[in-house]
């Protein structure tokens, strides 16, 4: 059973150009999370989804940012516009229905690099 | 002020020391995970408890719900073990989850 997936591992942006994330949760899982970790500093919530749907985007900028889960495919976070900012690490994790959010099993991360 | 608070912030220890990282919270808890996070790496879920203590392999955990604190112990530590241990606390409302800053651990042969 693989774990949670995302890709790429790492990715380069020139500022102004966008970015997608993507995150595979695990088999049988349909709840998906993302979070942010800037340089120095501890992981922040950014948003939950389920699939089709956002239930909690409390921890998204209000501006460039989006994310979704559609019925088929992966989870995917998009940054429009990338600035130096937001070079940080990205990671995702899942949980299956039937258990609390808490539950969560986190994927490898994405390493943004703004230039 | 932070809602999960750890310390120390960074640690250096011996091979085959006991090692212990704490954690403090301020928020109602529905859960708290220790997770490990490798240089440039991905993160590791230990341990997810809401009471009482774990054990796994030279890993322990407990958690004090009245003292909203907890404690992550490594026995006979090990230069594999060294990496960055954060404490993640779920609320017992909504869908959030509150991270500590982590401590970053250095075991030297």
């Amino acid at each position: 059973n693989a774990g949670v997936m995302q890709n790429p591992r790492h990715l380069v942006r020139r500022r102004g150009q966008e970015a997608r994330l993507r995150c595979s949760p695990m088999k049988g899982h349909s709840h998906v999370y993302w979070y942010r970790q800037l340089p120095e500093e501890g992981l922040k919530f950014m948003v939950y989804l389920q699939k089709e749907n956002i239930i909690d985007e409390s921890g998204m900028p209000k501006e460039r940012f989006s994310a979704e889960f559609p019925k088929e495919g992966p989870s995917i976070l998009r940054i429009q516009q990338v600035v130096r900012g937001d070079s940080a690490a990205y990671f995702c994790a899942s949980s299956p229905p039937s258990l609390a959010f808490y539950e969560q099993y986190f994927g490898p991360g994405t390493r943004l690099t703004v230039t | 002020k932070n809602e999960v608070e750890q310390s120390p912030q960074n640690l250096t220890a011996q091979e085959g020391e006991f090692i212990t990282i704490n954690c403090s919270y301020s928020v109602g808890i529905s859960a708290l995970h220790w997770l490990q996070q490798h240089p440039g790496g991905g993160i590791v879920s230990l341990f997810m408890l809401s009471s009482g203590k774990k054990k796994h392999g030279r890993l322990i955990a407990t958690i004090n719900i009245q003292e909203k604190h907890s404690s992550l112990h490594i026995t006979a530590s090990h230069p594999r073990d060294s990496a960055v241990y954060i404490c993640a606390v779920g609320g017992n409302t909504g869908n959030q989850f509150y991270f500590g800053t982590g401590t970053s651990l250095t075991v030297i042969p």
